[in-house]
């Protein structure tokens, strides 16, 4: 049963250009979805998260706009940059045992931007 | 700050072999998991914990145990290695589950 559902798999997006990444979730223990950016041979690190009293958050160039009724939400990367080029995975908070909320990611997307 | 620390950063076992992947935070965070990454797969929960003695399964259990008997330290434990577990592991930790979630930088296994 996939939980989160992340697309596409792989962008290639040219430099000053919009990428955009999508993810659809089935049931979520509470409302709080995080971007998560990683680069090669390193550890997953926090880019930007949403929490359910807006529908849009934005930081830098950086935007997440959540559709609470379609249980999608999606990031979008405003005038991407070679540096942009990494692997984003979302992550939704599902109630595995008796914890409130871990965190289950997409299965990725490999952006690249060309210079 | 050394943040969230795994050790070893690689590692190669035999099949049937056990061992033990180490994570150590420095931020008095109660939550803490793991998670293997495969191609393809994204990031799958192992195990995790909600504080000292407390532990549970996530998506991926079978074949791992951990336990932590200290706030700062989470130990992956593989009983009997296989193929099958070659994967890079992470460590996470976090204030709570719906706060950021630190990483380590990752151990990567092989097992042949």
């Amino acid at each position: 049963q996939q939980q989160v559902k992340q697309s596409p798999q792989s962008l290639i997006v040219q430099k000053g250009g919009i990428s955009i990444i999508n993810c659809a979730y089935e049931n979520t223990a509470f409302d709080y979805f995080p971007w998560y950016q990683q680069f090669p041979g390193k550890g997953p690190a926090l880019l930007i998260a949403i929490r359910p009293d807006v529908s849009e958050k934005k930081e830098g160039r950086f935007t997440i706009s959540f559709n609470k009724s379609a249980k999608q939400f999606s990031l979008h990367i405003m005038d991407s940059q070679p540096g942009d080029s990494a692997t984003y995975f979302c992550a939704v908070p599902v109630n595995y045992g008796g914890s409130q909320g871990n965190l289950i990611f997409g299965k990725g997307t490999k952006l690249s931007v060309k210079p | 700050n050394a943040g969230v620390t795994q050790t070893p950063k690689f590692q190669v076992l035999k099949t049937g072999q056990s061992m033990t992947l180490q994570c150590a935070q420095d931020m008095n965070h109660e939550y803490m998991s793991w998670y293997r990454q495969d191609p393809g797969m994204g990031l799958r929960l192992i195990h995790y914990s909600v504080g000292a003695g407390i532990t549970d399964q996530g998506e991926v259990p079978n074949g791992y145990n951990v336990s932590r008997s200290t706030t700062e330290d989470f130990p992956l434990r593989l009983l009997s290695a296989a193929p099958s577990q070659t994967s890079v592991y992470f460590c996470a930790s976090s204030y709570w589950t719906n706060g950021e979630a630190f990483f380590g930088q990752g151990t990567r296994l092989t097992v042949v």
